[in-house]
This record gives C-alpha cells, sequence and structure tokens, in this order.
C-alpha cells in the first residue's frame, strides 16, 4: 500500500527562524511528489519534484528529491508569520489519485 | 473558469438526509478528482474521473457516496442518508489528462452533519 509520512506533525518558530519539513514515501510507479500549503481552504500547489539532487525554489521556500532514499524536504528561510499553515506531502504514480501524508501545521510566533 | 469552483462552500444538515456537493473543474482538465478531509486529517481519495473512462471508485467509503461527472466538465458527488462520520471539508481537484501537472484544488464544501 502506498504510503506517505510527514514529519514533525507541528512545529512552532519565531519569525526569521528556518525551518525544515521532511516527507518520507513508499510507493508503486512513483512518478512525483508533490508539496502543498494548505491554509483556511483550499491546498495551493508549491511545488513538483520528480529528479533526484535538482532543488526547486521560489522566493524563500526551495524543496529537493532524493529518490534513492525516498524523502524530499521543503525549507523555508525568514519565516514570516504568514507562512503559518499545514503543509501536505503527496505522491503521484502518473494520472491517478495523489497519497497524501497528514501534514506538517507550522506555526510562525512574531 | 480560472481555478477550480465547488459549491455550496457549507452545508449544515441533519443525519438522515441526503446531500449534493458541486465541483467545476479548471476549463481544459480532464482528470477530476474528489478527496475527503477530516478534522485534523490528511486528505482521504474518494473517487477520480479522467475522460470518458470508468470512475475509479476505489475510495468511497460505502455505498451512500456516489458521483458522476458529465462529460469532461462539472461533477456533483452525492452522499445519501447522511451520518455524523460524513462531517468533513470534500475537495475537489483537476488536472490534465497527462499527470505531468498538478492537480489544483477548490476551496471545498464543509459539510457538517447534525
Amino acid at each position: 500500500e502506498d504510503k506517505v509520512v510527514q514529519s514533525p506533525l507541528s512545529l512552532v518558530v519565531h519569525e526569521g527562524d528556518t525551518v525544515t519539513l521532511n516527507c518520507s514515501y513508499e510507493v508503486t510507479n512513483f512518478r512525483s511528489l508533490l508539496w502543498y500549503k494548505q491554509e483556511k481552504k483550499a491546498p495551493t500547489f508549491l511545488f513538483m519534484l520528480t529528479s533526484s539532487g535538482i532543488e526547486k525554489k521560489s522566493g524563500r521556500l526551495s524543496s529537493i528529491l532524493d529518490k534513492k532514499e525516498l524523502f524530499s524536504i521543503l525549507n523555508i528561510t525568514a519565516t514570516q508569520t504568514g507562512d503559518s499553515a499545514i503543509y501536505l506531502c503527496a505522491v503521484s504514480s502518473g494520472n491517478t489519485p495523489l497519497v497524501f501524508g497528514k501534514g506538517t501545521r507550522l506555526s510562525v510566533i512574531a | 473558469g480560472a481555478g477550480v469552483s465547488q459549491s455550496p462552500s457549507n452545508k449544515v444538515t441533519e443525519k438522515g438526509k441526503d446531500v449534493e456537493l458541486r465541483c467545476d473543474p479548471i476549463s481544459g482538465h480532464t482528470a477530476l478528482y474528489w478527496y475527503r478531509q477530516r478534522l485534523g486529517q490528511g486528505l482521504e481519495f474518494l473517487i477520480y474521473f479522467q475522460g470518458n473512462s470508468a470512475p475509479d471508485k476505489s475510495g468511497l467509503p460505502s455505498d451512500r457516496f456516489s458521483a458522476e461527472r458529465t462529460g469532461e466538465s462539472v461533477s456533483t458527488l452525492t452522499i445519501q442518508r447522511t451520518q455524523q462520520e460524513d462531517s468533513a471539508v470534500y475537495l475537489c481537484a483537476s488536472s490534465f489528462r497527462d499527470g505531468l501537472q498538478p492537480q489544483h484544488f477548490g476551496d471545498g464544501t464543509r459539510l457538517s452533519i447534525l
């Protein structure tokens, strides 16, 4: 059975801190790994990773995939209160439903 | 439309009633997915539509749940004889057929069963 495990489940940091969120997975026919940010409503897409070792970056957020060790990390530097959200990791076997982890709840305190 | 649209945004109903939730996917997206998110939990897959192929219903939790899709457009998720454990946010997502593009989510319908 496909499985995605995220850690930590929750995290509280102060503004300006750097955080690293972890995602490990077991999936048959791996195609891609995705990160989403969920505030009050819809998960919003952050990154889609398909190749090992290639960092994807968007502003203060970056992510990298290790297909040998079956994990990904999401880094957020210089955190702001607006980064407070649940960060969801999901894996895809192609044109199929995503398998999601339970998410990491990040709280950034001013 | 610009994004995935879901309605209603909130629904409160009594146990035993039927409910119908609607999803309008992004124009041009042939794949459509329904997920359920219970409080404090991750997203659970319910059902998946791809073009005119038979839907993948493997995630539906019971025969009280069903969904339809008209061509490559609107989908409705129906829950019959609702139970309190059906209370959750129901999220719809859509994507292009090839699976190489990410799924994009609507804001969801928050369903509360009294």
